[in-house]
């Protein structure tokens, strides 16, 4: 049973594109995020949900737009696309007020953008 | 500006010795600090979390201290294993609904 899970595993697209990246976890958690981590494997946050409503929204371009259907799913829609976008998103999901906080991350979807 | 250091440098150990990662931050009055583990291809893992007021914890062959007057904590894996090689990871939060911000990890390798 995969806690979160993500799809696609990999994207590869063309500069100028448009496309969405789903997410889905079964552990009940209230909390779910998105992370971008570069080719120097610097993991950063995006953006944090609470109960399907936004609670943190880093430096990110208006290119991205997360969805949150319900507080189990967090989609992220990307606009236009550019090679500097190329990099591998992390979905996650936590419990915040829980003793330990600790995120459960998906497998990640590795984007390339040409 | 908040900043989180960590030996991006590769740390080599020969099979069986102690493994020491350094985390080291500033600008930053963290509520407990986090401890994963990330292999290739795959989203890191949580392995263990120390709180402001905690100086040490332990989890099997794993140990965490934390030092607020230095704004550092260092990770131990004792008699260390080729599978513990892999990339590890300190994050630091504030606590509650605050970001989890992570360091860029340090790459470990046993060598058998």
């Amino acid at each position: 049973d995969t806690a979160v899970s993500q799809t696609p595993k990999y994207l590869v697209t063309q500069m100028g594109n448009d496309k969405s990246i789903k997410c889905e976890q079964n552990l009940g958690h209230d909390t779910m995020y998105w992370y971008k981590q570069d080719s120097k494997k610097f993991l950063k946050i995006m953006f944090s949900y609470n109960n399907k409503e936004l609670i943190i929204n880093e430096t990110v371009p208006n290119r991205f737009s997360p969805k949150s259907p319900d507080k189990a799913h967090l989609n992220l829609h990307i606009n236009s696309l550019e090679l500097g976008d190329s990099a591998v998103y992390f979905c996650a999901s936590s419990q915040p007020l829980a003793r330990h906080n600790e995120q459960f991350f998906g497998p990640g979807t590795r984007l390339t953008v040409l | 500006s908040q900043k989180i250091e960590q030996n991006s440098e590769a740390l080599n150990i020969q099979e069986g010795k102690t493994a020491t990662l350094t985390c080291n931050y500033t600008n930053y009055s963290p509520a407990y600090l986090q401890w994963y583990r990330q292999d290739p291809g795959r989203g890191p893992v949580f392995l263990l979390l120390i709180r402001e007021n905690e100086k040490e914890k332990r989890k099997e062959r794993l140990k965490v201290t934390f030092d607020t007057t230095l704004k550092q904590s260092l990770f131990h894996i004792t008699a260390s294993q080729p599978a513990d090689s892999a990339t590890y990871l300190c994050a630091l939060a504030s606590g509650g609904y605050q970001k989890v911000t992570f360091g860029i990890g340090t790459k470990l390798q046993v060598i058998p």
